[in-house]
């Protein structure tokens, strides 16, 4: 059972659209995090969270913005889709201490 | 600056057989190293980590890893792979006294059993 949601999963939208990736979490973590999957596979941070109110850019320089207003969600905008979002995107969490992240099973992102 | 370098980006084994999947990693301080395994149009799951101890560490279906501090590597093993082994895998490293946390990506290696 997922402790960690994204919606949606999979979304084709026309170029120039404002779009929201969804991503919430049940576990009352504080740090949370949002990676691009590029189609060679690789993944690059964009954004992080801390907590409530606090967010960062990532290693990669993303267009995207993000916002943290309550714990349990982390939720990504696009202003202006342009096809070189189309990408996949995904949202992760973790407790602290030296444990792993839990992942959500991503939102495949196609801009046309 | 953390790196971590997957330098296969594909390994062919077939069933039965052992596999490795090979990573090395640069970071400041202690290492704290994981690894994840990725299904098609899923997120990535948590195989296994090492933070301190024990060089040879257990995880998920039958998976370990060995860390081992002077080659700067820690590379996924399995005794006998299954078919269903195939996936896409991802070494990760993060700096201990790193307070965000930060997890960098390898570059991932694409696994196929081949029956």
């Amino acid at each position: 059972e997922a402790d960690i949601y994204q919606t949606p999963r999979y979304l084709v939208i026309g170029t120039g659209k404002k779009i929201t990736l969804e991503c919430s979490q049940t576990m009352g973590h504080d740090k949370m995090y949002w990676y691009q999957q590029d189609p060679g596979m690789e993944l690059h941070l964009i954004h992080y969270s801390y907590g409530v109110n606090s967010t960062e850019k990532g290693d990669l320089s993303s267009e995207s913005t993000v916002s943290r207003i309550r714990t349990e969600h982390f939720p990504l905008t696009l202003e202006s889709a342009r096809p070189s979002h189309t990408s996949q995107y995904l949202c992760a969490t973790t407790p602290q201490g030296a444990r792993g992240y839990t992942f959500g099973s991503g939102t495949r992102l196609t801009v046309v | 600056a953390q790196s971590v370098a997957q330098p296969e980006d594909q390994v062919n084994v077939a069933e039965g057989n052992p596999l490795t999947v090979k990573c090395t990693y640069s970071v400041s301080g202690n290492p704290y190293l994981f690894w994840y395994v990725q299904y098609p149009n899923r997120g990535l799951q948590f195989l296994l980590k090492y933070i301190t101890g024990d060089n040879l560490v257990k995880g998920s279906y039958g998976f370990e890893a060995e860390f081992n501090k002077s080659q700067t590597s820690f590379h996924l093993k399995k005794p006998s792979a299954l078919v269903s082994d195939s996936a896409l895998y991802f070494c990760a490293v993060r700096q201990s006294m790193d307070s965000s946390y930060k997890l960098i990506f390898g570059s991932g290696t694409r696994l196929l059993v081949r029956p």
